[in-house]
This record gives structure tokens, sequence and C-alpha cells, in this order.
């Protein structure tokens, strides 16, 4: 399977532990996005990293939040001290860098509940 | 802030038929528009995309009309199969940045 991969697929924790997912993209696809999608709404953009580099973070992700893709292939998604309220489907993208704007591809998501 | 929204949370048909799900987004600077399609417990699926240089393009069973002058867009699927119930979702993009969701409308299909 040469999409984009996700683990864990679900993560059970209880709050105030720190959780890490990670993402694989597809191969050769530069641009890395994370999204994060509660029941009934749409994904919610996060951030997105451009090879190595983080070029955007949305406000909605609180200092509690990092992310990181250090070689520009894999990303980690770290969140400190969860909360009940981060309990939601983290999903994750990746696109080439084309001229023109192109689909993100995404993966199966891991879903997170925090007790 | 700007956002993408769906005009209707739900959308029952019949198989066989038609449906038309819309989707109204307020930002002019939006140059590229995409549908996804999301079943239960998956992550969004690529369904087909317009550029604001278009106003209507055709994939397989499927059609996204873009009316820029109201900042409408809208998915049709022709002849719907039960397979097509899932929600669906459309974002928009400008240039560099990530793309934006709505919030989605959940089709069901009934043989």
């Amino acid at each position: 399977d040469t999409g984009v991969s996700q683990n864990p697929r679900h993560k059970i924790t209880k709050r105030g532990q720190n959780v890490t997912f990670r993402c694989d993209p597809i191969s050769e696809h530069n641009r890395l996005y994370w999204y994060r999608q509660t029941l009934g709404q749409g994904p919610e953009f996060l951030t997105y990293f451009q090879n190595e580099a983080q070029l955007e973070k949305s406000r909605l992700l609180s200092d509690r939040f990092s992310a990181e893709r250090p070689k520009g292939s894999f990303s980690t998604l770290e969140i400190q001290r969860t909360e009940q309220g981060d309990s939601a489907m983290y999903l994750c993208a990746s696109s080439p860098r084309t001229v023109m704007n192109t689909e993100a591809f995404f993966g199966q998501g891991t879903r997170l509940t925090v007790v | 802030g700007e956002s993408v929204g769906l005009h209707l949370p739900t959308l029952s048909v019949q198989e066989g038929d038609n449906s038309i799900i819309n989707c109204a987004y307020s930002n002019s600077a939006s140059d590229y528009f995409i549908w996804y399609k999301q079943e239960s417990g998956k992550g969004p699926q690529f369904i087909i995309d317009i550029r604001s240089n278009m106003d209507k393009r055709q994939g397989q069973r499927v059609t996204v009309l873009l009316n820029k002058t109201v900042k409408h867009l809208s998915l049709q699927i022709a002849a719907t199969q039960p397979g097509d119930s899932a929600v669906y979702f459309c974002a928009e993009k400008q240039a560099g940045t990530a793309l934006i969701f709505g919030k989605g409308t959940t089709l069901s299909v009934s043989s």
C-alpha cells in the first residue's frame, strides 16, 4: 500500500498523559498536513510542512501541540498533557509540490480518546 | 473569518436518482476547490476538483459546477448507488495555503 499511513489507528489515554502520532506520507510528496476532525464536523487544519519546514500553524493549535518532520519524510504530532477536549480523529494528508494546486491524499487517521 | 459551508447537513435519495450536494464559499481569493467523500471510520477520499478558471468539470458519474459570481459549488452524482452513501465535504484552497473544509453533507441512498 503506497498511500498515506498513520499509526496508531486508535489511542486511548488518560487525561494529563502525552501522546505521539506518526504519519508516513506518500513517497516523494513534499507537503504534509495535519488536521483534526470531531464528530459531525469537517477536518480542521492544524499545521503543514513543506519538506522539513513547518510553514503554517493554525491558531487552533495550542502550545500543548507540536509537530515535527525532521528529515522531510515522516512526521510526528505530539500532544502534551492531554485534555478530554483533545478527543478527536487526527488526520494526516500529503501532496506533491506542483506549480498548480493539487489534491491532498489523506490517511485513515488516528482516533484519540482521552478518558 | 472566512470558511466553506454546505447548505444541507443531510440528503436522502433513492437508488438510481441523481444527487446534488451544494456548498457555499465566502473567500473570493480561493482558486481551487475539491470534493471529498468520507466513509465512517476512514479518511476523506478525493472525488473531483476544479480550478477557478473553470465552471464545470466532469468525472465518472460526478460533475462539479463552480459559480464564482455567487460563490457556489455543487457536486452532482448521477445514478446514485448505495455505495455512494457517505459524508461529502467541499474544500477550498488558495495558493500556498492548506485546504479549508466545510461541515459536510451526509448522503443516504436507499434501495
